[in-house]
C-alpha cells in the first residue's frame, strides 16, 4: 500500500543536540511538507519542497533544516538552535505543488530530556 | 490574527447525538476548504469544498461551504464512539507563486457511550 512513513515514532533530544526525523513516501508525489503541531494549536508549516533538490521555508523555519536529495525522502533536522522543540511533527505530501489534498504520515513525537 | 477559526474548540456528546462543527475563515483569493479527522496521529482526509452551497456527503458525515459568509460546517449524525477525534479545517488561498494553506486549531470531539 502506498503511504508516508515517519520514523521514529518517539524521539528524545538532549540539550545542544541535533536530531533528524525521517519521512519517506512511496506515493510518487512531487511535493512534501513538514508541519509542527503543539497541543491546542493548528498545524504550522516548517518547510516544504516542490521538487528534488529544492525547498522553501514555511512559517516557522528557524531552528530547522531539511534536504530533498531523493523524491521519496524529505528528512527534517531539528537543530540546537530550536529552543522549544517539544512537539508533534507531521510529514505530508501532495501529488503536485498545486494540489491541495495533503496525505499525512503518522508523526513523530519529539521531547526534550 | 488567525485566518481560520474553528468552533467549538472541544465538544462532548453522547452516542446518537448530532453535532455541527464550524470553520470560519478570512483570506483573500480563496481556493478551497478541507476537513481532516485526526484520531490518534495521522490526519485523514474527509472533504474538500470549493463551490458554495454544494453539500459533500460520506455516510453520516456531511459538509457544506458558504463562500459569501466565509464559513463551512461539518455535520455528523448519529455519532458513535469511533467519531471521537480532533477535526481539522484548512483553507487554501492563492499566494506568491503557488498557494498557501492554513489550518485552524481543530475541534476535539468526544463521544461518550
Amino acid at each position: 500500500d502506498g503511504g508516508i512513513t515517519q520514523s521514529p515514532k518517539y524521539l528524545f533530544r538532549k540539550e545542544g543536540q541535533n536530531v533528524t526525523l525521517s519521512c519517506e513516501q512511496n506515493l510518487n508525489h512531487d511535493a512534501m511538507y513538514w508541519y509542527r503541531q503543539d497541543p491546542g494549536q493548528g498545524l504550522r508549516l516548517i518547510y516544504y519542497s516542490q521538487i528534488v533538490n529544492d525547498f522553501q521555508k514555511g512559517d516557522i523555519a528557524e531552528g530547522y533544516s531539511v534536504s530533498r536529495e531523493k523524491k521519496e525522502s524529505f528528512p527534517l533536522t531539528v537543530t540546537s538552535a530550536q529552543k522549544n522543540p517539544t512537539a508533534f511533527y507531521l510529514c505530508a505530501s501532495t501529488k503536485g505543488i498545486k494540489d491541495e489534498k495533503l496525505f499525512f504520515g503518522s508523526g513523530t513525537q519529539l521531547s526534550v530530556l | 490574527e488567525d485566518k481560520v477559526v474553528q468552533s467549538p474548540l472541544s465538544l462532548v456528546v453522547h452516542e446518537g447525538d448530532t453535532v455541527t462543527l464550524n470553520c470560519s475563515y478570512e483570506v483573500t483569493n480563496f481556493r478551497s476548504l478541507l476537513w481532516y479527522k485526526q484520531e490518534k496521529k495521522a490526519p485523514t482526509f474527509l472533504f474538500m469544498l470549493t463551490s458554495s452551497g454544494i453539500e459533500k456527503k460520506s455516510g453520516r458525515l456531511s459538509s457544506i461551504l458558504d463562500k459569501k459568509e466565509l464559513f463551512s460546517i461539518l455535520n455528523i449524525t448519529a455519532t458513535q464512539t469511533g467519531d471521537s477525534a480532533v477535526y481539522l479545517c484548512a483553507v487554501t488561498y492563492s499566494g506568491a507563486g503557488s498557494y498557501q494553506l492554513t489550518f485552524g486549531k481543530g475541534t476535539k470531539l468526544s463521544v461518550i457511550p
